[in-house]
C-alpha cells in the first residue's frame, strides 16, 4: 500500500465509449503524474500537475483529457481511444517533481 | 535524444549476487532512481543517487559514476521474491523522469 490508489482496476472500453480513470493519494503530496506503460517499452509520462497546474503534457493525443481539481485527486478523461491504447496506466504522486515517486496499482485498460 | 539502457533480461540463482547496469545519456542530471516491479504491480523505488559513489541499503546497493553516465544496482543474497523487473530512471535538467525499458530479473532455485 503506497498510499495512491487508482481506479477502476480494469476497464475494458469500445473505441467510441467515454470512461474515466481516477486516481487519489493520500501522502500530502503536491505533484502529481500519468504514465502508460506497455509491454516492454520504458514508462512513458503522458502529464505533470505540480500544485493543481498542468507543467508537463509529452504530445499526448487530445483522446486523452486530465483533470486535475486538487492537489489530491487527478482523473484521466478518456475518449474515442484507439487498440493501440491498451496498456497499463500508472498514477504517481511526489512531495516535488525532483522527489521519489509513489506509484498507484495502476488501470489495465483494454481497448476493443 | 535522451537515452537509457539497461539489459532486457537476467537469470540469477538464489543466494547468488547480481549486478544490473544501467547506462544513460540525458540532457541534464539532477539524480538517478531504481525502482523494483513485480508483475501486475506498481513500481517501489528503490534508491536514488545524485553523487558519485556507492549507496548500501541492506541486500541493496546502488552506484553511480556521473562522468561515465553508468549506474548499477548490487543485489546481494538473492531470495525468490526479488524476481521482478528492475527500472532505472535519470531525472534530467527540466527535473523529468526519464525511463528505461527495465530489466527483467529472473531466480532460480
Amino acid at each position: 500500500e503506497t498510499g495512491v490508489t487508482q481506479t477502476p482496476r480494469h476497464l475494458v472500453m469500445g473505441m467510441t465509449n467515454k470512461k474515466s480513470l481516477k486516481c487519489e493519494q493520500h501522502l500530502g503530496h503536491n505533484a502529481m503524474y500519468w504514465y502508460k506503460q506497455s509491454a516492454k517499452k520504458p514508462l512513458e509520462l503522458m502529464f505533470v500537475y505540480n500544485f493543481k497546474e498542468q507543467t508537463e503534457n509529452n504530445s499526448v493525443p487530445s483522446r486523452f483529457s486530465p483533470e486535475c481539481p486538487n492537489s489530491s485527486h487527478l482523473f484521466l478523461h478518456l475518449h474515442t481511444l484507439q487498440p493501440e491504447d491498451s496498456a497499463l496506466y500508472l498514477c504517481a504522486s511526489s512531495r516535488g517533481e525532483n522527489n521519489e515517486q509513489f506509484f498507484g496499482p495502476g488501470t489495465r485498460l483494454t481497448v476493443l | 535524444g535522451q537515452n537509457i539502457d539497461q539489459p532486457t533480461e537476467m537469470t540469477a540463482t538464489e543466494g547468488a549476487i547480481v549486478q544490473i547496469n544501467c547506462t544513460y545519456q540525458t540532457s541534464g542530471f539532477n539524480g538517478l532512481f531504481w525502482y523494483q516491479q513485480h508483475a501486475g504491480e506498481a513500481p517501489t523505488f528503490l534508491s536514488y543517487n545524485v553523487l558519485d559513489g556507492l549507496e548500501e541499503k541492506g541486500r541493496f546497493s546502488s552506484f553511480l559514476s556521473r562522468s561515465k553516465g553508468y549506474s548499477y544496482l548490487l543485489l546481494k543474497e538473492l531470495q525468490m521474491k526479488d524476481s521482478a523487473s528492475y527500472l532505472c530512471a535519470v531525472l534530467d535538467s527540466n527535473y523529468q523522469l526519464i525511463w528505461g525499458a527495465g530489466t527483467k530479473l529472473i531466480i532460480k532455485p
